[in-house]
């Protein structure tokens, strides 16, 4: 079965920091990019970043740039984003998704994604 | 960044309706487009790929279609299950923007 298990979210302060990991299985991992979207309460999905399958290329969102860094372990399975300089608008639930096509570099369309795991940055 | 303009936003329809949503793109994205239903509490699920291919498993009441950077989502006939929040998504290029959403409400 193809599954994406998103972990590590929690409660943390403003300026704080988390890191989330994302498990994949039933799939050859690195012929995939892959991306994060979040989505806040009562919101819709924002793009966060996306990975190539090699790891090779990362990009993201304006919001996050700077302060958020993707990286992947191929030997894993797992996808891992590092979040620095948290803010209370980083609030949300942080979800991994896997692109469709294994010809898409990047990004595309997502046809598999994790449960979501809840980041809350509060004082 | 391409910006991408859904409506309505909320929709407000029966069983059985014909029901269709729509995405704007700001600037041209090809075909690359994408349809998600979310319902509450759970992850985005894809419907639409490539703005008409029908993602495996997905009823085929649910189609899509495109006319230059306008793009359509269209529920045939809709069914109970079917009342949800639809997203669009553009990916053309590196960067990926979401449409702000469609939640289709029992009328």
């Amino acid at each position: 079965e193809v599954q994406l298990v998103e972990s590590g979210g929690g409660l943390v302060q403003p300026g704080g920091s988390l890191r989330l990991s994302c498990a994949a299985s039933g799939f050859t991992f690195s012929s995939y990019a892959m991306s994060w979207v979040r989505q806040a309460p009562g919101k819709g999905l924002e793009w966060v970043s996306s990975i190539s399958g090699g790891g090779g290329g990362t990009y993201y969102a304006d919001s996050v740039k700077g302060r958020f860094t993707f990286s992947r372990d191929n030997s894993k399975n797992t996808l891992y984003v590092q979040m620095n300089s948290l803010r209370v608008e980083d609030t949300a639930v942080y979800y991994c998704a896997k692109v469709r096509s294994m010809t898409s570099v990047t990004s595309g369309a997502f046809d598999i994604w994790g449960q979501g795991t809840v980041v809350t940055v509060s004082s | 960044d391409i910006q991408m303009t859904q409506s309505p936003s909320t929709l407000s329809a029966s069983v059985g309706d014909r029901v269709t949503i729509t995405c704007r793109a700001s600037q041209s994205i090809s075909s690359w487009l994408a349809w998600y239903q979310q319902k509450p509490g759970k992850a985005p699920e894809l419907l639409i790929y490539k703005a008409s291919l029908l993602q495996s498993g997905v009823p085929s009441r649910f189609s899509g279609s495109e006319s230059g950077t306008e793009f359509t989502l269209t529920i045939s006939s809709l069914q109970p299950d079917d009342f949800a929040t639809y997203y669009c998504q553009q990916y053309n290029g590196y960067l990926v923007t979401f449409g702000g959403g469609t939640k289709v409400e029992i009328k």
